[in-house]
């Protein structure tokens, strides 16, 4: 079967750095996603890693290790507008497999 | 650029009614896919177009179908409704034919209750 495992919630404090996990089981791969999603709106792109390794952008930075199944993305300087749910997601021979995502809540 | 547009934004019906939702692309996206998203839950793919064929389906039954135009606008039509169908139905066009890797574009979703 396919399967995306994420922590269901995570709380940390407004400033600091979070990295929450993710962990897959899929048929096929090409290609991990992080999206964030409020609370009543659209899921909208965050990172995709393809290739194992960091990639960087702006305060978020997204890693992958495929030989492990394992994902993280590390979320730097919180604000409060990052409190939201994020979202896991394997690309597996072009059908998005979907973790049940992560509630972030930020605290001052 | 408009983005990608649903309709209608929120819906009621009674079990055993059909209903018919709509999804109008991003420009340039020839790809359509429609999910599934319980209160809660990641989304679940229901099933993509591309073509005007149905390229890939998900885990649901036969009450979902769908169809997708020469404009590249899509809709998804659920039959016999039943209480579990009450969730957000997302739409997300891709570029899938021009892009390297198959990044989603969502629309706003349309919210499906019901009794």
């Amino acid at each position: 079967g396919q399967n995306i495992d994420q922590p269901t919630e995570m709380t940390a404090t407004e400033g600091a750095i979070v990295q929450i996990n993710c962990t897959y089981q899929t048929s096929g791969f090409n290609g991990l996603f992080w999206y964030q999603q409020h609370a009543g709106e659209a899921p909208t792109f965050l990172s995709y890693n393809v290739l194992d390794g960091l990639e960087e952008k702006g305060r978020f930075s997204s890693f992958l290790s495929r030989s492990k199944g394992y994902s993280y993305l590390l979320l730097k300087e919180l604000q409060m507008k990052d409190s939201a749910s994020y979202l896991c997601a394997v690309d597996s021979n072009y059908q998005l497999i979907w973790g049940a995502g992560t509630k972030l809540i930020i605290k001052p | 650029d408009a983005g990608v547009t649903q309709s209608p934004t929120h819906l009621i019906k009674t079990r055993g009614q059909q209903v018919t939702l709509r999804c109008s692309p991003k420009s340039g996206h020839d790809t359509v896919s429609w999910y599934q998203q319980a209160l809660g839950q990641g989304p679940q793919f229901i099933f993509q177009y591309y073509e005007e064929e149905e390229r890939q389906r998900g885990n649901f039954p036969d009450r979902f179908s769908g169809h997708q135009f020469p404009n590249y606008s899509s809709e998804l039509n659920v039959n016999a409704l039943l209480l579990g169908d009450s969730a957000l139905y997302l739409c997300a066009s891709s570029p899938l034919a021009t892009s390297s890797y198959n990044e989603q574009f969502f629309g706003p979703g349309t919210r499906l209750t019901v009794l």
